[in-house]
């Protein structure tokens, strides 16, 4: 059974702080990994997409790494806002038929 | 314009009824899911269909039948309600080039 691990599960931060966050994976079977952004009350959002080792995305303030080979990735969030504060969900695609295997996501609360 | 939408957001019923959550996009994917979010928060893989066709279908009761009508729609029919069926049920569409789901809102679904 593939098992998509997150951490921490929360996380309270500063207004201006900057944070991370871990996403583990078996790094057998790997196809892409995926990072969702989920505001409460709202729909899960795509971050990005990474199928490359040594993949770094960039999106404004918010950047990812992957490491396949050793089964994991970071999130980044550089001088974080409050409009940053969201579940942040990582998801490993094992092959190409689109099944994503999501762990349970980083909820991040950045205070004003 | 709601890219991928559920109808409907809320619904509450007896235990032992049959039910329908109604998907719909407008982006021209072929490929539709539902995932549902267990009482963990983990979103799981129920069902995927490229261009009307199924293609995964993971361990979920025969209870549980979704239909296809074309591939702009992916519907999920409910028989014989259970308490453990009350959760959140969201639908998605992917883009193939890029991977990327594109989630509707969620319909919350109550069994009492």
């Amino acid at each position: 059974i593939l098992n998509v691990e997150q951490s921490p599960q929360s996380l309270h931060v500063q207004e201006g702080d900057s944070t991370n966050f871990t996403c583990s994976f078996p790094s057998s079977n790997f196809y892409a990994l995926h990072w969702y952004r989920w505001e409460t009350a709202k729909s899960p959002e795509a971050l990005f997409v990474m199928t490359l080792n040594g993949d770094e995305k960039k999106k404004g303030q918010i950047s990812a790494t992957l490491n396949t080979k050793e089964g994991y990735s970071y999130l980044y969030i550089k001088g974080s806002q409050p409009e940053d504060s969201a579940t942040y969900l990582c998801a490993l695609g094992s092959g190409n038929t689109g099944k994503l295997i999501f762990g349970q996501g980083t909820t991040l609360q950045v205070k004003p | 314009d709601t890219a991928v939408s559920q109808t409907p957001k809320y619904l509450v019923t007896q235990m032992g009824n049959d039910k329908s959550i109604k998907c719909e996009q407008n982006l021209g994917h072929d490929t539709m899911y539902w995932y549902k979010q267990d009482s963990k928060k983990f979103l799981k893989i129920m069902f995927s269909y490229n261009n009307k066709e199924l293609i995964i279908n993971e361990t979920v009761p025969n209870r549980f039948s979704p239909k296809s009508p074309d591939k702009a729609h992916l519907n999920l029919h409910i028989n014989s309600l259970e308490l453990g069926d009350s959760a959140v049920y969201f639908c998605a569409s992917d883009d193939r080039n890029t991977g990327e789901l594109f989630f509707g809102e969620g319909s919350r679904l109550t069994v009492l």
